[in-house]
C-alpha cells in the first residue's frame, strides 16, 4: 500500500531555532515529492523534488531528497513566527495520484 | 493570473441533504483533483480528472459521492444524503498534466453537516 509518513507530528520551537521536518514514503512508480505550507485552508507550494541529492533552497527554507532511502527533509533556519503552519509532504505516484502525509504542525513562539 | 477558485467557501447543511461543491481550475490546466481534509488529518484523495474523464475514482468514500467535469474546466463534487462524518474541508487542485507537475490548490470549501 502506498503511503507517506511525516515526523514529527507537531513541533514547538522558539524564534531563531532551526527545524528539520521529515518525510518518508513508500510509493509505487515514484514521480516527484512535493512540500507544501498550509496556514489556513489552501496549501501553498514550497518545493518539488525529483532527483536525489540536489538541494533546493528558497530563503531560509531548503529541502533534499534521498531516493535510495526513500525520504526527504525540509529545513527551516532562523525560524520566525510567520513560519508557524502545517507542512505537508506529498508524493506523486502511479496513475497521476498524489499521496499526502498527515503533516507536521510547526509552532514558532516569539 | 487567477488561481484555483472554489465555491462556496463555507457550507452548513442538515444531515440528509445533498450538497454541490464547485471548483474552477487554473485556465489551461488539464488535470483536476479533489481532496478531503478532516480536522487534524492529512489530505485524503477523492478523485482525479484528466480532461473530462476520471481515470481514478478510487478515493471516493461511498456511492453518495460523485463528481463531474465539463468542458475540461469546471468540476462539481456532489455529496448526496450528507452525513455528519462528511464534515471536512474539501480542497480542489489543478495542474497542467498529472505527471511530475506540482499541484495548485484552491482555498477549499468548509462543509459542516449538522
Amino acid at each position: 500500500e502506498d503511503k507517506v509518513v511525516q515526523s514529527p507530528l507537531s513541533l514547538v520551537v522558539h524564534e531563531g531555532d532551526t527545524v528539520t521536518l521529515n518525510c518518508s514514503y513508500e510509493v509505487t512508480n515514484f514521480r516527484s515529492l512535493l512540500w507544501y505550507k498550509q496556514e489556513k485552508k489552501a496549501p501553498t507550494f514550497l518545493f518539488m523534488l525529483t532527483s536525489s541529492g540536489i538541494e533546493k533552497k528558497s530563503g531560509r527554507l531548503s529541502s533534499i531528497l534521498d531516493k535510495k532511502e526513500l525520504f526527504s527533509i525540509l529545513n527551516i533556519t532562523a525560524t520566525q513566527t510567520g513560519d508557524s503552519a502545517v507542512y505537508l509532504c506529498a508524493v506523486g505516484g502511479a496513475g497521476n495520484q498524489f499521496y499526502f502525509g498527515t503533516g507536521t504542525s510547526l509552532t514558532v513562539i516569539p | 493570473g487567477a488561481g484555483v477558485s472554489q465555491s462556496p467557501s463555507n457550507k452548513v447543511t442538515e444531515k440528509g441533504k445533498d450538497v454541490e461543491l464547485r471548483c474552477d481550475p487554473i485556465s489551461g490546466h488539464t488535470a483536476l483533483y479533489w481532496y478531503r481534509q478532516s480536522l487534524g488529518q492529512g489530505l485524503e484523495f477523492l478523485i482525479y480528472f484528466q480532461g473530462n474523464s476520471a481515470p481514478d475514482k478510487s478515493g471516493l468514500p461511498s456511492d453518495r459521492f460523485s463528481a463531474e467535469r465539463t468542458g475540461g474546466s469546471v468540476s462539481t463534487l456532489t455529496i448526496q444524503r450528507t452525513q455528519q462524518e462528511d464534515s471536512a474541508v474539501y480542497l480542489c487542485a489543478s495542474n497542467i498534466q498529472g505527471a511530475r507537475e506540482t499541484q495548485y490548490f484552491g482555498p477549499g470549501t468548509r462543509l459542516l453537516v449538522l
